[in-house]
């Protein structure tokens, strides 16, 4: 069985410039997550999506990051423009079904530098 | 604001005896636990998960909840080198629309 894919694996941008990262989740999941995790902390929830709509986005930073999964399947997540501090590792994760028992799985991950 | 605490370390143990990781959270009503572990510059990987009080052991991992105290524990005997990591507690929510939450996670390292 396939793993949740996600690219590009490394990304390194200038502030104020644009980046874009693409996940795949496991086939049949029907819940996608978006994780930032800057180094030296835990992973923080961005955005959940369950199927194609969205359960949780409290802690995205509205203003500059962006996310979607149409067709419930595989999902983007932008940051435009980018800061500084928005320099971590972005996990795509994705589950079976929803809820706070779910045992998550997780793509290897896009490490974002940015200068 | 829901917490979960762990000692961010690192943990040195030598290798072959028990190492002892702990996590302490703050939602009182919280009904999964999970222990993920992370090498360097890898992403998290399930090793356990644990929802009643006790203990519960897979190979050399055991995890333990105490929810009279909001706290979960990871033991793993007989440390080999290969279990250096990153070890991320994370717990999860009685009601389904709330996260998971992620502890900053323990660095633990076997010294052959």
């Amino acid at each position: 069985e396939a793993g949740v894919a996600q690219s590009p694996r490394y990304k390194i941008i200038e502030k104020r410039q644009s980046v874009a990262f693409w996940c795949n989740p496991i086939s049949g999941h029907a819940t996608l997550y978006w994780y930032q995790q800057i180094l030296g902390q835990g992973p923080k929830l961005l955005i959940q999506f369950q199927n194609n709509g969205v359960v949780d986005d409290s802690q995205l930073p509205k203003d500059r990051f962006s996310a979607e999964r149409l067709k419930g399947v595989d999902s983007t997540l932008k940051i435009q423009p980018a800061k500084l501090e928005d320099s971590a590792v972005y996990l795509c994760a994705s589950s079976l079904g929803r809820g706070g028992n779910e045992k998550l799985f997780f793509g290897s991950g896009t490490q974002l530098s940015v200068l | 604001q829901k917490e979960v605490e762990q000692n961010s370390g690192p943990l040195s143990v030598p290798e072959g005896a028990i190492a002892s990781l702990n996590c302490t959270y703050s939602d009182r009503v919280s009904q999964s636990f999970f222990w993920y572990r992370q090498y360097s510059g890898k992403s998290p990987e399930l090793i356990m998960s644990i929802y009643s009080n006790g203990d519960k052991e897979d190979g050399r991992f055991t995890a333990q909840l105490n929810k009279a105290s909001q706290y979960v524990s990871l033991l793993i005997r007989d440390s080999q080198p290969s279990d250096s990591a990153t070890y991320l507690c994370a717990v999860g929510p009685m009601n389904r629309d709330d996260k998971i939450i992620f502890g900053k996670g323990t660095r633990l390292h076997i010294l052959p």
